[in-house]
């Protein structure tokens, strides 16, 4: 079974210091890693995603997230928050099924405070 | 591209009828839909996947015959809550994803209150 874990419901930073939203996995195959971000009454948006190619994964809106094999971990940072950068931050997981339409598992999110 | 549309947006019914929220994918065909259901200030739980044209996979602990999911086409699948009730409110989001893509693309979300 797959899991995610991220240590911290609610991260506070102050605008223009950097943004570090921590996120473990578990998986017993290599998994595919997502962040996606939701703004209020709204859906998800995908940040980024990891699956296999580079380690170090670029997203949008200046994100970037770093897939440690070692430390089964997948970490969301990024250099200079941006008051519009306020919202909830969500790791997800799933499996390295081929065809598509796999499930993910979501971790219970992590509120993003931007303070000026 | 990859744009997932939801409707409504929000709704409130009284509690013992049935509402239907629409899920389409409009820019491409969808042979996987997810739905899921989000309380406050929580994740998302999935609810049910439902691949085109065949019955949906429904998770441990959801009500099959409560949410009635229809996946009748390649771009539209439906989430029927029946005789709803007041704990049924929440924020229901739908996803889809085509063949052999390992992503899923989300909609808007619909908000349910039940009254």
């Amino acid at each position: 079974a797959q899991s995610v874990t991220q240590l911290g419901s609610h991260v506070s930073v102050s605008e223009g210091a950097l943004v570090l939203l921590r996120c473990n996995y578990s998986s017993s195959v290599p998994p595919y890693l997502f962040w996606y971000v939701q703004y209020p009454n709204q859906g998800l948006q995908l940040l980024l995603k990891y699956t296999s190619a580079a380690t170090l994964v670029k997203g949008i809106n200046g994100f970037e997230a770093e897939f440690k094999k070692s430390e089964t971990s997948f970490h969301l940072t990024k250099p200079s928050a941006h008051m519009s950068d306020a919202a909830e931050y969500f790791c997800a997981v799933s499996d390295r099924i081929t065809g598509g339409g796999n499930k993910l598992t979501f971790g219970t999110g992590t509120q993003l405070k931007v303070e000026l | 591209g990859a744009v997932v549309s939801q409707h409504p947006s929000w709704v409130i019914c009284k509690s013992g009828t049935s509402v239907k929220i629409e899920c389409r994918s409009l820019d491409f065909q969808a042979t996987t839909m997810f739905w899921y259901r989000q309380f406050p200030k929580q994740s998302l739980m999935l609810m049910a996947t439902s691949n085109e044209g065949s019955k949906a996979t429904y998770e441990q602990g959801v009500e099959k015959d409560k949410f009635l999911i229809n996946h009748a086409s390649l771009t539209l699948s439906t989430l029927t809550v029946t005789s709803a009730h007041p704990e049924d409110s929440s924020f229901y989001i739908c996803s889809a994803t085509p063949y052999s893509v390992n992503e899923q693309y989300f909609g808007p979300g619909t908000r349910l209150t039940v009254t």
